[in-house]
């Protein structure tokens, strides 16, 4: 199974902000790298799939780069509403396998 | 507007079975792969089965093959879970979600509400 490695597990930060998690895969996934935000109670949202692409109605403050086994999530300028825990996750092999979340709080 | 709705969830003792299921709405579905994806206790996300459109490719993480089996009918826009020799560490919300493609692919882009599942004696 390919291991998706997020860091930092937790983080603090105020608003305005810029704020970056990154994602390390195990092996190679080319571009299959998905970001998910989730808010407490929630069911996870897609924000950016296939490593870049930012999802339709989704705000242009987040963006994510990379390729291969190395990836970035950020936040432009952090806003209140973005409090959540963060996740990625790979689709380029089975078994589909994620992150193991970032909680994003407000300093 | 599309929706899935999961329902089916609740308390089950160790060994029991429980189905689950989500009804879709507000798009073709069976143009698109789904998927159920859970969520233990305080825990991270874990894929658990993905089933294509036509039900061709059927697919299962380790932790469930042969004891879960996933299934749809595109005529009634439902897919189902149903779960059998359940374990404690099974309990988790159980999420449906969509694929962005017709044949499994991995890339989750709408999601239910989910729907609790707790094995307990």
């Amino acid at each position: 199974d390919i291991q998706m490695t997020q860091s930092p597990s937790s983080l603090s930060a105020s608003v305005g902000d810029r704020v970056t998690i990154t994602c390390q895969a195990s092996q190679d996934i080319n571009k299959y790298l998905n970001w998910y935000q989730q808010k407490p109670g929630k069911a996870p949202k897609v924000l950016i799939y296939d490593a870049s692409n930012l999802e339709t109605g989704v705000p242009s403050r987040f963006s994510g780069s990379g390729s291969g086994t190395d990836f970035t999530f950020t936040i432009s300028s952090l806003q209140p509403e973005d409090i959540a825990t963060y996740y990625c996750q790979q689709h380029d092999n089975l078994p589909y396998t994620f992150g193991q979340g970032t909680k994003l709080e407000i300093k | 507007e599309v929706q899935l709705v999961e329902s089916g969830g609740g308390l089950v003792k160790p060994g029991g079975s429980l189905r689950l299921s989500c009804a879709v709405s507000g798009f073709t579905f069976s143009d698109y792969s789904m998927n159920w994806v859970r969520q233990a206790p305080g825990k991270g996300l874990e894929w658990v089965s993905s089933i294509s459109g036509g039900s061709t490719y059927i697919y299962y993480a380790d932790s469930v093959k042969g004891r879960f089996i996933i299934s749809r009918d595109n005529a009634k826009n439902s897919l189902d879970l149903q779960m059998n020799s359940l374990r404690a560490e099974d309990t988790a919300v159980y999420y449906c979600a969509r694929d962005r493609r017709r044949t499994p692919n991995g890339a989750f882009d709408v999601w239910g509400q989910g729907t609790m599942v707790t094995v307990s004696s």
